[in-house]
Formats: C-alpha cells, structure tokens, sequence
C-alpha cells in the first residue's frame, strides 16, 4: 500500500529555515518521482518542486533561489529545505506521488 | 508556465442531480505519446486531495464511476453523475504535462 507523510516544525520564525520530511512506504523512491505542493489556508494549490526518481530535482522557478529538495533512498525520505521564510509562506506542505498524498503538515510562519 | 483556468467557482447541486465542472489549459496538454496529461483532485473538507481521473478520462482506483472524465487538447470536462453527500469539496484539474506543474483555482460543489 503506498503511504506518503510529512513531517516537521509546525512553527517557524520569519526569516528562518524550514525542514520537512516526507516519509515514503509501499514504494521505492528509485522507482517513483516525489513532488512537494503547498496550500496557505483557504486557498489554492502550488506545486513547489519535486525528486524524480533517478535523482534529478526540478523547482517552481518562484521558490527556486529558497528550495532545496534532496532524498536518502535507505530511509525512503524526501526532504525540503526553504530559506527566508515569510508569513506568506503559512500553508499546509503536502508531499505527493501522483496517485497519493500524504495528509499534510501545517506550517506557520510567525514570532 | 502552463495556466489552468476552471469554471465555475462553485456550483451547487441537488442530491441525485448531475454536475459539471470545466477546465481550460493555455497550451495543448496532448503528448506526442498520444495522452492528454490532465488530472482531476477531489480535496473534500479538512483532507488531502485524492485523485479522481488520470490522464484525461481514466477512473482512479476506488473511484465510484459516478465520476467521469473528457475533453479535447485544451478544454476539459469533470461529470458527477447523481451526484452525493460524499462529493462535497473542491474540485481540482491539474496538468502533468510538463515542469512546473500547475493547478487550476478550484471549484467548490456544495448540495442544494
């Protein structure tokens, strides 16, 4: 059964890194691509980038110069890396397969 | 970067009664493969979206064939047929055409 589940803060500060893990099960990372998409509350849904699966990382070209999605295929996670965080940056992170996602962790961006 | 542009925001139905939902691509999202590389999201309230329709016309596993898929290159059609309490949500399109991918706005289906 493919699971995806993310994972991280809750809680960052403006001008801060965040990180997120996603946790993959039921498939290997070396077989699937895994993309990252946020949604700031109420609102629509972004695509930020995603780990393909022979390695290759591609960015929505408006986060680009913040994100970093890397992987360890062992421990089947994904990680996203953004800097300089902003209030504006307040959204529920997902981690999808296409055909799955994960539920979803709130991220808010606050002092 | 591909623009997806549904109508209509939102739609309200009678239980038992069919729905539409359209969605418009700024550039063809046919493959030279032969695929038409958009997708349909159902985000029901407080979830994650959950995919409805692959590649243009094809049932996700699970999905009641109440649901149904169609269109051309750039014009696409979402059908609920009788529709239920469970359709309750937003609805999402989606191309997977190309880098970067990009949604549409959504479309809220609310019962009459």
């Amino acid at each position: 059964q493919v699971q995806l589940k993310e994972s991280g803060p809750g809680l960052v500060q403006p001008s801060q890194t965040l990180s997120l893990t996603c946790t993959v099960s039921g498939f290997s990372l070396m077989d699937y691509s895994v993309h990252w998409v946020r949604q700031p509350p109420g609102k629509g849904l972004e695509w930020m980038g995603r780990m393909k699966y022979d390695g290759d990382t591609y960015y929505n070209s408006a986060l680009k110069s913040r994100l970093s999605i890397s992987r360890d295929t062992s421990k089947s996670q994904v990680f996203l890396k953004m800097n300089s965080l902003q209030t504006e940056d307040t959204a529920i992170y997902y981690c999808t397969r296409d055909s799955s996602w994960g539920p979803g962790t709130m991220v808010t961006v606050s002092s | 970067d591909i623009v997806m542009t549904q109508a209509p925001l939102s739609v309200s139905v009678t239980p038992g009664e069919s729905a539409s939902i359209s969605c418009r691509s700024s550039k063809s999202l046919l493959h030279s493969n032969g695929i038409t590389y958009v997708y349909w999201y159902l985000q029901k309230p407080g979830k994650s979206p959950q995919l409805l329709i692959y590649r243009m016309s094809n049932l996700a596993s699970g999905v009641p064939d109440r649901f149904s898929g169609s269109g051309s290159e750039t014009d696409f059609t979402l059908k609920i047929s009788r529709v239920e309490a469970e359709d309750v949500g937003i609805y999402y399109c989606g191309q997977l055409l190309e880098n970067p991918r990009t949604f549409g706005g959504g479309t809220k289906l609310e019962l009459k």
